[in-house]
């Protein structure tokens, strides 16, 4: 099993709808969470960091669930500009950061 | 705000030429990552630095070196380079700790023919 695992989409979806990506990790030894967004021929940049207790910025929401080793990345009232990819990242305690090779988004007009 | 800087943005080279890339920040981080991103791949590690004079190798370090003399530089050498190091480079920066949240340069897109 792979270290970090996305679904590759590409996920179409109209606009104002509400979207929906999971994010595997294997290894229990997990720290931190993060989801980060890159658009086309960009670079990564954070989105939103996970919480144990689920958080939400905006249209956008994030939860974790360690028992079941996965993260979640919620969008609302979606948007044109929300087509992108979506990378799922996890840190560890020792510091090694995995990325996940990302979820593409289209926002339908 | 600079942030992460990659030089050079673009580059074309033959096999078996050799080149370095450049990558500052200047945002005092004690951390700097090299990673490749070619298509279907994802975000490869390459190698990485956690401070001044030291670096480590990450996934996929075969035919790179880095050297990291100053806090602020990430240099990454490709001494011949070959058409399978044909990508996009990433160079990130970030603080060590809990959250240690990367901060990417814009890359830089080396075609090897």
């Amino acid at each position: 099993r792979k270290e970090v695992e996305q679904d590759p989409g590409p996920f179409n979806v109209p606009e104002g709808a509400t979207v929906a990506f999971n994010c595997t990790y294997s290894n229990s030894a997990s720290q931190s969470f993060f989801w980060y967004r890159q658009d086309c021929r960009k670079e990564p940049k954070l989105l939103m960091s996970v919480y144990s207790s689920g958080n939400e910025d905006g249209r956008f929401t994030a939860q974790l669930n360690r028992a079941s080793q996965y993260i979640s990345l919620l969008i609302r009232d979606s948007k044109l500009s929300d087509s992108a990819t979506y990378l799922c990242v996890v840190k560890y305690r020792d510091d090694k950061i995995i990325f996940g090779k990302g979820t593409r988004l289209h926002i339908l007009p | 705000n600079a942030g992460v800087t990659q030089t050079p943005k673009f580059r074309v080279l033959k096999t078996g030429q050799s080149m370095t890339l450049l990558c500052a920040q200047d945002m005092n981080h004690e951390y700097m990552y090299w990673y490749r991103q070619d298509p279907g791949m994802g975000l490869r590690l390459i190698h990485y630095s956690v401070g001044e004079g030291t670096t480590a190798k990450g996934e996929v370090p075969d035919g790179y070196n880095v050297s990291r003399l100053k806090k602020q530089n990430f240099l990454l050498g490709l001494e011949s380079a070959a058409p399978s190091q044909t990508s996009v480079y990433f160079c990130a920066s970030s603080r060590p700790g809990t959250q240690n949240i990367q901060y990417f340069g814009a890359g830089t897109r080396l075609s090897v023919l």
